[in-house]
């Protein structure tokens, strides 16, 4: 159950767009399509953004969009925003088990 | 309004146990599977176990295997996470988190901090 890698910072002016990778392994992100990327503000709960790899919930917004290649998964955000400012986790199945990112901190410049 | 409310946290001595609890609310508690998932301060989250609906399946992290329990009572709408043994690395605001299905976790509760020092 070893975490999976994530860079610790990414960032972007407003409108730009701007991606994060998640690298895993055969076990986990290579095996399964279950990934999943979480947006967490400061003293708040983790919001679902993606699952399966690439669908947004209800009421999440287009600019967040997931894809996976291998063993690596990536969340693009576009149009980035003010609000988007914030801590990004993903997360995979690895067979009875569920691993998650170090985390990235999203700054919008 | 799905809701999820945890209790049962605070401090307690390494060795020590403490059993958490989440009160959920809002939808149909006993069709869907359950997690918990903590967070110690200031580093990121990380699993700690899953239950289904039926509680015929659970998991747990090989961090906690052995030492932490937990359990469902559909008949409440409840969450429990039991912890026996704890240790220093076990601090961390615990949340429970309900699954959509395909381990995603669309709702969480707000978190309750269990500290464990002496």
């Amino acid at each position: 159950q070893s975490a999976l890698t994530q860079p610790p910072s990414a960032s972007g002016s407003p409108g730009q767009s701007v991606t994060i990778s998640c690298t895993g392994t055969s076990s986990d992100i290579g095996d399964y399509n279950y990934v999943s990327w979480y947006q967490q503000h400061p003293g708040k709960a983790p919001k679902l953004m993606i699952y399966e790899v690439n669908k947004r919930p209800s009421g999440v917004p287009n600019r967040f969009s997931g894809s996976k290649s291998g063993n690596t998964a990536s969340l693009t955000v576009s149009g980035l925003q003010a609000e988007d400012e914030a801590d990004y986790y993903c997360s995979s199945y690895a067979g009875s088990a569920l691993v998650f990112g170090g985390g990235t901190k999203m700054t919008v410049l | 309004e799905v809701q999820l409310v945890e209790s049962g946290g605070g401090l307690v001595q390494p060795g020590g146990s403490l059993r958490l609890s989440c009160a959920a609310s809002g939808f149909t508690f006993s069709s869907y599977s359950m997690n918990w998932v903590r967070q110690a301060p200031g580093k990121g989250l990380g699993w700690v176990s899953f239950i289904s609906s039926s509680s015929n399946t659970i998991y747990y992290a090989d961090s906690v295997k052995g030492r932490f329990t937990i359990s469902r009572d559909n008949a409440k709408n409840s969450l429990y996470l039991q912890m026996n043994n704890l240790r220093a690395e076990d601090t961390a605001v615990y949340y429970c988190a309900k699954s959509r299905g395909s381990w995603g976790f669309d709702s969480w509760g707000q978190g309750t901090l269990v500290t464990v020092s002496s």
